[in-house]
């Protein structure tokens, strides 16, 4: 497709369980984001992906969430043993490269996360 | 560190009202800014964006001037549609390696007919 594609689109899962959300890039984009946001919160940076590496984790809230990128195009965000405050919608986003990044992502429509 | 804060919502407008969203920032260095929208049921996209001191950025209407003295990057649209209705995040974007963007909490805009 043209956009930022990423599925689920919605998911309900019991506490405790594991989830994983993916994300496939506008073909050709490098960069890869991933966001959270909660309600009443802004976006709130979780990981970067350049190619397949990752230099920028910093906003991952615990060591329950991981993310990967095979190939330099799909990406997998998983969140293990869920908890309630992990509710939330996950944004995806990517550009063409970090270089020549004037600040455009392109963002998918989320995958809205509800932890029972 | 940097951040990003905007005036609370919602704003209810009636069409035709003249708009101003606030966004001040916090950061190091010169960042960029930007505006990015988020229409009901859609991904956000970039409205608009300013690389440097003074610069203006404006699209569909909208404008936002660079304004390094009070840190600030406040949206203004002379008179609003319905549909502009949307959530508006203002977002910075520091001269790092990584490209990321660092946003506000969002302002949710009504317009009512």
């Amino acid at each position: 497709g043209a956009g930022v594609s990423q599925s689920p689109s919605n998911k309900v899962t019991e506490k405790g369980k594991d989830v994983e959300l993916r994300c496939d890039p506008i073909s050709g984009h490098t960069a890869l984001y991933w966001y959270r946001q909660s309600l009443g919160q802004g976006l709130e940076f979780l990981i970067y992906f350049q190619g397949n590496s990752a230099p920028d984790k910093s906003g991952l809230p615990s060591d329950r969430f991981s993310a990967e990128r095979t190939g330099g195009s799909v990406s997998t965000l998983t969140i293990q043993r869920t908890q309630q405050e992990d509710s939330a919608v996950y944004l995806c986003a990517s550009s063409l490269d970090w270089r020549g990044n004037t600040g455009e992502l392109f963002f998918g429509e989320g995958s809205r996360l509800t932890v029972l | 560190g940097n951040s990003v804060t905007q005036m609370e919502g919602p704003v209810t407008l009636s069409e035709e009202a003249f708009l101003t969203i606030n966004c001040t920032y916090t950061a190091t260095g010169y960042p960029s800014l930007f505006w990015y929208v988020q229409y009901p049921g859609e991904g956000l996209q970039l409205l608009l964006k300013a690389t440097k001191a003074d610069d203006k950025g404006s699209n569909k209407g909208f404008e936002a001037t660079y304004r390094k003295e009070t840190t600030s990057f406040h949206l203004e649209k002379g008179s609003v549609q319905v549909s502009d209705s949307a959530v508006y995040f203002c977002a910075l974007k520091h001269s790092s390696n990584t490209g990321k963007l660092i946003f506000g909490q969002g302002t949710t805009l009504q317009v009512k007919p």
